[in-house]
């Protein structure tokens, strides 16, 4: 199993800023991607952090507010840019490795006022 | 599209009881995923099931999968099972997976 770290745990941030979420995989993984979820409630994805290109981003998000960047096989990072509150989640990263498990972070705990 | 309905949304059980949560799905996965989720902690893998009629225990938890449905079944349960219970598919010709809406577990001591 792959074991992921995240960083910052959680952050408390002022609208208008912007925040970088850092994941770290312990093993070399074949993909890696990235959800929000509000609490209590189910997964939804924002993008696939493709290594060395461009991420695939899922309807309803998009490159400009949500930059990411998957530089080598175990570490990627997202941005939430110009954050409202309304952008207030949890951001969870998660990677896929080569028997098709997929493990997750423990999650950024974000809070934008 | 296709959708994963997690039933109960939410169940409230005494320590010792048994329960069954239900996972059923709009069309057939190659593969069925359990997770776990604690507050303030991710989601973590119980079990993967594959499509056949599949059986799998851990513990006192028993996974179901047949065709479209899956089921996650706890024996006597304890404290320590509370969380958010989320079951998610995989196809052969997408690399994402589909996630349930999850049922929240409450096991009061």
């Amino acid at each position: 199993s792959a074991v992921i770290s995240q960083k910052p745990s959680r952050d408390i941030c002022q609208r208008g800023t912007s925040l970088t979420i850092q994941c770290q995989v312990d093993s070399q993984v074949t993909m890696m991607f990235w959800y929000r979820q509000q609490p209590g409630q189910s997964l939804t994805l924002i993008a696939t952090a493709n290594q060395g290109s461009e991420a695939t981003y899922e309807s309803g998000f998009v490159i400009d507010k949500f930059p990411i960047s998957r530089p080598n096989l175990t570490f990627s990072t997202l941005t939430v840019s110009n954050m409202s509150p309304e952008d207030s989640s949890i951001y969870l990263c998660s990677a896929r490795d080569i028997m098709y498990e997929q493990y997750f972070g423990p999650g950024t705990r974000l809070t934008v006022t | 599209t296709q959708l994963l309905e997690q039933s109960p949304q939410f169940l409230s059980i005494q320590e010792g009881e048994n329960l069954t949560v239900y996972c059923n799905s709009s069309s057939v996965f190659s593969s069925l995923q359990w997770y776990r989720q604690e507050p303030g902690e991710g989601p973590v893998l119980l079990v993967t099931v594959v499509t056949g009629g599949e059986v799998k225990k851990l513990k006192r938890l028993t996974f179901q999968y047949a065709r479209k449905d899956s089921s996650l079944h706890i024996t006597a349960a304890q404290p320590g099972d509370t969380g958010l219970y989320l079951c998610a598919g995989a196809t052969d010709s997408s690399y994402k997976l589909i996630f349930g809406s999850g049922t929240r577990l409450l096991v009061r001591p």
